[in-house]
């Protein structure tokens, strides 16, 4: 069974960091592209970064860009977003999602984890 | 504001037909393919629609996607109670190098 499972969120302040994690099992990891979807309470989903199965090829939200660094460790299956110079307008629930190559290997995720929620606040 | 337009709501009764519309541009839904997301209250997205019409195994036939020129359509036949939920379509945009979703349709099952 596919999983996908989101650690690492919680309260930071503004202009702080933090890094969530997402542990993947059920498939062979280093075969999928990834991405890191977020939702702001309330709000609608907004993509923020995806990076390729050897990690050759990462993109960002511009919202993100320069902020955020997304990485990931095929022999740990593990998906990581270091986020830095956090703001308020950072809070969400982040979700890691695998992309399926069924569709444009991009926008099509297939699978998502439960999401870690990060909050920005002093 | 998204760069993927959708209305903000949509409603039906059980057994209608009812369809959700998302508009883009040349650079997204002109050039490449559509995905549709299921999203239930307090749940993870789910992805119910890619590349324009394809369904993922364990999708009903009740659901049904189409492309036409920068606008795309998912359509749900047969409302059941259960669809009640917020739909996002979603694509990749080659101006901005990354995945645009629409702002997202909450759809009612009256």
């Amino acid at each position: 069974e596919v999983q996908l499972v989101e650690s690492g969120g919680g309260l930071v302040q503004p202009g702080g960091s933090l890094r969530l994690s997402c542990a993947a099992s059920g498939f062979t990891f280093s075969n999928y592209g990834l991405n890191w979807v977020r939702q702001a309470p309330g709000k609608g989903l907004e993509w923020v970064s995806y990076i390729s199965s050897s990690s050759s090829t990462i993109y960002y939200a511009d919202s993100v860009k320069g902020r955020f660094t997304v990485s990931r460790d095929n022999a740990k299956n593990s998906l990581y977003l270091q986020m830095n110079s956090l703001r308020a307008e950072d809070t969400a629930i982040y979700y890691c999602a695998r992309a399926y190559c069924g569709g444009d290997c991009y926008s099509s995720n297939d699978y998502w984890g439960q999401g870690a929620l990060v909050t920005v606040s002093s | 504001q998204s760069v993927l337009t959708q209305a903000p709501s949509a409603s039906g009764t059980p057994g209608q037909r009812v369809t959700i519309s998302c508009s883009g541009s040349s650079s997204n839904i002109g050039s490449n393919t559509v995905n549709w997301y299921q999203q239930l209250p307090g749940t993870a997205p789910k992805l119910l629609i890619y590349s324009i019409y394809q369904r993922p195994s364990g999708v009903p036939d009740r659901f049904s996607g189409s492309k036409s020129g920068t606008s795309a359509s998912l359509a749900i036949g047969g409302l059941q109670s259960e669809d009640e939920a917020d739909y996002y379509c979603a694509a990749w945009d080659d101006s901005l190098n990354g995945v645009v979703f629409g702002g997202g349709t909450k759809l009612t099952v009256l």
